[in-house]
């Protein structure tokens, strides 16, 4: 029901190689948020995406919600080893948020 | 003042005591969480406020009492807590009609 499924798990990938990690909902969200984790450290905001087809841009990263609002994405170009931790996309709704399950980054030099 | 913080960093406690993990925000945010994390989990809303009013109540065991004094600060009193209980506890503040929320580093609980 409230569940949004991400995906991969795990990623590795080369130092200045691309990556991209996903979001789905068999539900129309209202918005979606993106949020990384450094390891060790705690969740960091990055962004909203809230309107059909949005695609936003943050230096080398961009962020894109579908145009049926059930998925999204965010894509790192030319990773660099600052990029690792865990990126969550989460789904509000009320005062809740609801977490996927994260994607794991590790990118080696 | 951009920054949620938690105190303490670190808590080791047994099963008979009694903490209270403390956080803190001064960016005006009006709703304040409490959320729990296991290691290579995602976070897990535990309890919400709005206007310092409890709103959200995961089903949170009642060996855990939010408390929210005023505005800007949120408490989580611990009582009887059992080992599986051992997470990460984060604190996060927002505007009620969110946008994102911003997170304390957490305060890292081991019950023994």
């Amino acid at each position: 029901g409230q569940q949004v499924m991400q995906i991969p798990q795990y990623q590795h990938v080369q130092e200045g190689e691309d990556f991209t990690t996903y979001c789905n909902s068999s539900t129309t969200l209202s918005n979606i948020q993106w949020y990384k984790q450094r390891p060790g450290g705690h969740p960091v905001f990055l962004i909203q995406l809230v309107k059909s087809g949005e695609v936003k841009k943050q230096k080398r990263l961009t962020f894109q919600f579908g145009e049926a609002k059930k998925n999204s994405s965010l894509h790192i170009t030319a990773t660099q080893t600052t990029d690792v931790g865990t990126y969550f996309c989460a789904r509000e709704y009320g005062n809740k948020l609801v977490f996927g399950a994260g994607t794991i980054l590790r990118v080696k030099s | 003042d951009t920054e949620v913080t938690q105190t303490p960093k670190h808590l080791v406690m047994g099963m008979t005591n009694k903490k209270s993990l403390k956080c803190e925000q001064h960016m005006g945010h009006r709703a304040m969480y409490w959320y729990k994390q296991k290691a290579k989990k995602p976070p897990e809303l535990m309890f919400v406020y709005s206007y310092e009013k409890l709103s959200i109540n995961e089903s949170v065991p009642s060996r855990f009492s939010p408390e929210c004094p005023n505005s800007s600060l949120l408490n989580l009193h611990l009582h009887a807590l059992q080992p599986e209980d051992s997470a990460l506890y984060l604190c996060a503040s927002s505007q009620p009609v969110a946008g994102g929320q911003f997170f304390g580093p957490g305060t890292r609980l081991t019950v023994l």
